[in-house]
């Protein structure tokens, strides 16, 4: 069985400052890891996924993730945050040898400060 | 494209009444999934469908049921609602059907109150 863990529930910052939100992940077979955008009341949408080849993923809003496969992470990195990046953000994984139905973690909640 | 909608957006209950959230979606999409946020819980699947005709349970089912009559349409049901059961309801749908790929497609969420 597959599962997600979000190391920080919350992750406080200033504008215009560098942003890591991290995501760990276990499974026993090849993975495809997302992360998803919450903004304050409303659906989640997709941000950036990776399924395979490079390890490093570019999405959208100038957010980009690493895929180590060693260390079983996908860490979330934008080099320069904005106001409008306050929201939840979460990790998701699913696999290749299951029902396919993908795992979310707890969620981190990025707050942004003027 | 509208994508994913639910109805209704805000509701309150009394416990013991009953109700329906529908999920609709004009994608195609073959799976369809009823996730439930709570604070600090991140999102938990309720129950999901692979295809018409279809549904299955998830993480947290206990309470609720599902029905997927036609393909576009996911109908989560409370029969006898509890305070326990006060979240926010998502829907989503995702494409693929074999291989795990695809990103799901979420709606914006109905807020159940259950006092």
């Amino acid at each position: 069985a597959q599962s997600v863990t979000q190391l920080d529930s919350q992750v406080p910052v200033f504008e215009e400052a560098p942003v890591e939100l991290r995501c760990n992940y276990s499974s026993s077979v090849s993975v495809y890891l997302f992360w998803y955008v919450q903004y304050p009341n409303q659906g989640l949408q997709l941000l950036l996924k990776y399924l395979s080849g490079s390890t490093l993923v570019k999405g959208i809003n100038g957010f980009e993730a690493e895929f180590n496969k060693s260390q079983t992470s996908f860490h979330l990195r934008k080099p320069s945050v904005h106001i409008s990046d306050t929201a939840e953000y979460f990790c998701a994984v699913s696999d290749s040898g299951g029902s396919y139905i993908p795992t979310f973690g707890r969620g981190t909640s990025l707050i942004v400060h003027p | 494209n509208a994508g994913v909608t639910q109805t209704p957006k805000f509701r309150v209950l009394k416990t013991g009444q009953s109700m329906t959230l529908l999920c609709a979606q004009d994608m195609n999409h073959e799976y369809m999934y009823w996730y439930r946020q709570d604070p600090g819980m991140g999102l938990r699947l309720i129950h999901y469908s692979v295809g018409e005709g279809t549904t299955a349970k998830g993480e947290v089912p206990d309470g609720y049921n599902v029905s997927r009559l036609k393909k576009q349409n996911f109908l989560l049901g409370l029969e006898s609602a509890a305070p326990s059961q006060t979240s926010v309801y998502f829907c989503a749908s995702s494409r693929e059907r074999t291989s795990g790929t695809d990103e799901q497609f979420f709606g914006p969420g109905t807020r159940l109150t259950v006092l």
